[in-house]
């Protein structure tokens, strides 16, 4: 089992407040990876990392930012949730020499009212 | 065309039953495939990597073709605890190096 965790697991919040979705692992990957995925739809990439310091956006527009001054964290936060924002979010990630080989957290369901 | 395809399903088969799903990508310079195991609400988890010259891994099969640009994946003697939705996956070549996720196929098995 991968040794990758999300929290919260749940989050249901109003319009309008700041959230930070949480990721942590523990495997020394240096790759970390942010997906958003809405029910019966593929995985879309938003954010990805390379190392600490290292941020991109992915192939999906989002308002969320992330950051990585720590391997092993890699939080995503909204400014201001709409509920347009409303998905499941997982997080990812990879060794470098094996990239491609992804571990998932458990993903937070976040709905926003 | 989306660059990673797969029929959504969902498939209804019977216990013991073989079932094969395929899953067609657009980018013939792609060098790396997976088949993900996703149930309802829950996170991917890696079923198998595909290999050129196909693998096997118990009751799964996972087969390449590259002239015709798609990946399959063959389960023999299908148990209930195999219902889940398989979702294919192939690395993106966009100038950063993840994978791109197709929407998955479901399979249903019923005793």
């Amino acid at each position: 089992e991968a040794d990758i965790y999300q929290t919260p697991r749940y989050l249901v919040i109003g319009t309008g407040k700041k959230i930070t979705l949480e990721c942590s692992q523990t495997m020394g990957h240096d790759k970390m990876y942010w997906y958003q995925q809405d029910p019966g739809m593929e995985l879309h990439l938003i954010h990805y990392s390379y190392g600490v310091n290292s941020t991109e956006k992915g192939d999906l527009s989002s308002e969320s930012t992330v950051s990585r001054i720590r391997t092993e964290h890699f939080p995503l936060t909204l400014e201001s949730a709409r509920p347009s924002h409303t998905s499941q979010y997982l997080c990812a990630s990879s060794r470098q020499e094996s990239s491609e080989k992804l571990f998932f957290g458990s993903g937070t369901q976040l709905s926003v009212l | 065309r989306k660059e990673v395809e797969q029929d959504p399903g969902p498939f209804n088969v019977p216990e013991g039953a073989t079932v094969a799903f395929n899953c067609t990508y657009s980018n013939s310079a792609s060098q790396s495939f997976f088949w993900y195991r996703q149930d309802c609400r829950k996170e991917p988890k890696l079923l198998m990597s595909v290999y050129s010259s196909g693998n096997e891994d118990g009751r799964f099969t996972a087969q390449l073709n590259r002239a015709s640009q798609y990946i399959s994946l063959l389960i023999r003697d299908s148990k209930l605890s195999d219902s889940a939705t398989y979702l294919c996956a192939v690395n993106s070549l966009k100038g950063y190096s993840t994978l791109t996720f197709g929407k998955g196929t479901m399979l249903l098995v019923s005793p």
